[in-house]
């Protein structure tokens, strides 16, 4: 697989239940960020979690990091049909430089 | 809470035509980027800036590719001539270090 690719490709639950994505990535990195997109808009940047670290949260997000098996999760609790958008897993290169490398993105639908 | 914005928010060009893309990143970032998402793929880095000079680029910004920060400012992508496959949403970012923030994009159409 690509750097960033992330699983499943779409995930449609009910609100108020809990979404879960996931992602893996080939190279070291310093941090993975994941980002949310709404149809037709930019990229928000939901959380950012540093390579030494291993879960995260913030708000009703949690993000965990596994760099032994090059992966990370993004749970989404209590979903909302406002959460529906299309979520992206993005790392550095490792190398020090600051260019994101994003992956192919997960669409949630959220049915009220 | 300060944002990157890009104007236009959609660009209709005629193929082999220049097009330039203007952002705004917010005021006291460092580094700026452009990125571009054709429809349905992933988001692609295309160029870093940091400086006053590009500090990274992909194979995708080749010749016909500039950038510019003209004053405080701005910052501007440039296509010199246009082509089919550029058709795309064209996003800037801006940071400190990370995270970057985007903004809402261009969405450029080649006619």
């Amino acid at each position: 697989s690509q750097q960033g690719e992330e699983d499943p490709q779409a995930l449609s639950i009910q609100e108020g239940e809990n979404a879960t994505m996931n992602c893996s990535y080939k190279t070291s990195i310093n941090n993975l960020q994941w980002y949310r997109q709404n149809s037709g808009r930019g990229l928000v940047h939901l959380i950012l979690i540093r390579s030494n670290e291993r879960e995260k949260h913030s708000g009703r997000l949690r993000v965990t990091l596994d760099t032994s098996k090059k992966s990370s999760s993004l749970l989404i609790t209590a979903s909302r049909a406002a959460d529906t958008a299309s979520y992206f897993c993005a790392t550095d290169d490792g190398a020090g430089f600051q260019k994101l490398v994003f992956g192919t993105g997960t669409r949630l639908l959220v049915s009220p | 809470e300060p944002e990157v914005t890009q104007t236009p928010s959609h660009q209709v060009t005629q193929m082999g035509q220049e097009v330039i893309l203007r952002c705004v990143p917010i005021s006291n970032h460092l580094y700026f980027y452009w990125y571009r998402q054709i429809l349905g793929q992933k988001v692609e880095f295309l160029v870093s800036f940091y400086n006053n000079e590009i500090s990274e680029k992909s194979e995708i910004f080749d010749d016909q590719f500039s950038v510019e920060r003209p004053d405080g400012s701005n910052f501007t992508l440039k296509i010199r001539s246009t082509k089919l496959e550029d058709s795309a949403m064209y996003f800037c970012a801006s940071g400190t270090t990370q995270p970057q923030h985007f903004g809402d994009g261009t969405r450029l159409s080649i006619l």
